[in-house]
This record gives structure tokens, C-alpha cells and sequence, in this order.
């Protein structure tokens, strides 16, 4: 089955990189990474998406290992703002099930 | 463009009751979906649909219906509410490019449910 595994918490100084790792090991070839975040209680937020090579965006970089079993969203200057869950999810292959972890709770410090 | 909007915010009810939530968006997208987040825990797949006409069952369907009339509009029953469903509920809209293809999906502020 789909599934995704990330750290229930991290911490991050201000003005530093954020490394969020989430571990895919069971997607299948041609499924997509993607990542959002949840700000407080709000809907999730679009951040980025990746198929097999490193993406970047005006928001945040994705580096996937080549064997695509784990990946790990960078922001590369995080800010107090960026304080929020992060979820890397996954689609169960061939379908329009998406499933999403429990994520990791980012907190930046001042 | 409003997005993705859900009716009503809050909502209270006894359990037995029935009630419908309320999904639109308007950006002509196909594929709509409803989660379910309970306290700590990420989102779960109730129902999805790829078009009017075509819905489908994802992780936690049970106690829930819906249908797609129109491509706008996505609605979620619950037939006779349980505590047990007491819950965030988003719902979701993307284009569809099909399942190996990359669709990015756009959430509702959600409706918060206390069922007593």
C-alpha cells in the first residue's frame, strides 16, 4: 500500500535551512512526490511536486534519492511564517487516492 | 476567481441527525475530493469524483454519500451523524490529468463538525 513516514516534529533557527525528510519506500514508478504544508487549521497549501530529479521553486527545494524510496523538502531560508505541518504525500498507483501521512511539524524559532 | 469555498464553517449537531456539506469551486476543475482531519492526525480520502456523473470511494467512506451533478459543485451527506465523525472536513479540487499524471489540488477552508 501507499504509504509515507515523516519525523512528527522538528525545530529550525530563523534565516537557517529546513531539511524535512519523508520516506516513500513503497511508490511505485510513475507516481509523483508531492508536498504540502497546513498553516494553523487551515487547508492545505500546494509546495511542490517531484517525479525523479531535484525540483526547486520559489518556495522550496525537493531532493528525491535516486532509488525514489525517500525524499526531502528544503527551505532553504526558513522564516517564522514558514511554521506550519508539512505533509509528503504519495497517490496509491494507478488511482485518484491520494494519501497523505500525519507530517511533520515544523516550528521556526526566532 | 473564489477558489475552492465550503458552507458552513461551524456546525453542531445531535447524533442521528442528517446534514449536507457544502463543496463549489470555480475553476472548472474535474476532480474534486472530501477529507476528513480528526485532532493530530493528517487528511484522509472520504470520497472523490473525476467528473460529474463519476464518484468514488477512498480510505473512510462509510456513513457518508455524495454525488457530482454538476462540475462545480461537490456535496457531502452524512446520513445519521455519529460522534465518531466529529471532525475538520476540506474539500479538494485539481484539474485531471489523469492518475500517473501530476495534478496539484486546491483545498477549502473547511467546515468544523461537532456531532454531541
Amino acid at each position: 500500500d501507499a504509504k509515507t513516514t515523516q519525523p512528527p516534529s522538528m525545530d529550525c533557527a530563523e534565516g537557517r535551512a529546513a531539511n524535512l525528510p519523508c520516506n516513500h519506500s513503497t511508490i511505485s514508478g510513475n507516481e509523483y512526490v508531492y508536498w504540502y504544508r497546513q498553516i494553523h487549521s487551515q487547508g492545505p497549501q500546494y509546495i511542490i511536486h517531484g517525479l525523479k530529479n531535484n525540483e526547486t521553486n520559489e518556495m522550496a527545494s525537493l531532493i528525491i534519492t535516486e532509488d525514489r524510496k525517500s525524499s526531502t523538502l528544503i527551505l532553504p531560508h526558513a522564516t517564522l511564517r514558514d511554521t506550519a505541518v508539512y505533509y509528503c504525500i504519495v497517490r496509491v498507483p494507478g488511482t485518484y487516492k491520494y494519501i497523505f501521512g500525519t507530517g511533520t511539524r515544523l516550528k521556526v524559532l526566532a | 476567481n473564489a477558489g475552492v469555498t465550503q458552507t458552513p464553517k461551524f456546525q453542531v449537531l445531535k447524533t442521528g441527525q442528517s446534514m449536507t456539506l457544502q463543496c463549489a469551486q470555480d475553476m472548472n476543475h474535474e476532480y474534486m475530493s472530501w477529507y476528513r482531519q480528526d485532532p493530530g492526525m493528517g487528511l484522509r480520502l472520504i470520497h472523490y469524483s473525476v467528473g460529474a456523473g463519476i464518484t468514488d470511494q477512498g480510505e473512510v467512506p462509510n456513513g457518508y454519500n455524495v454525488s457530482r451533478s454538476t462540475t462545480e459543485d461537490f456535496p457531502l451527506r452524512l446520513l445519521s451523524a455519529a460522534p465518531s465523525q466529529t471532525s475538520v472536513y476540506f474539500c479538494a479540487s485539481s484539474t485531471n490529468l489523469g492518475p500517473s499524471s501530476y495534478n496539484e489540488q486546491f483545498f477549502g477552508p473547511g467546515t468544523r463538525l461537532t456531532v454531541l
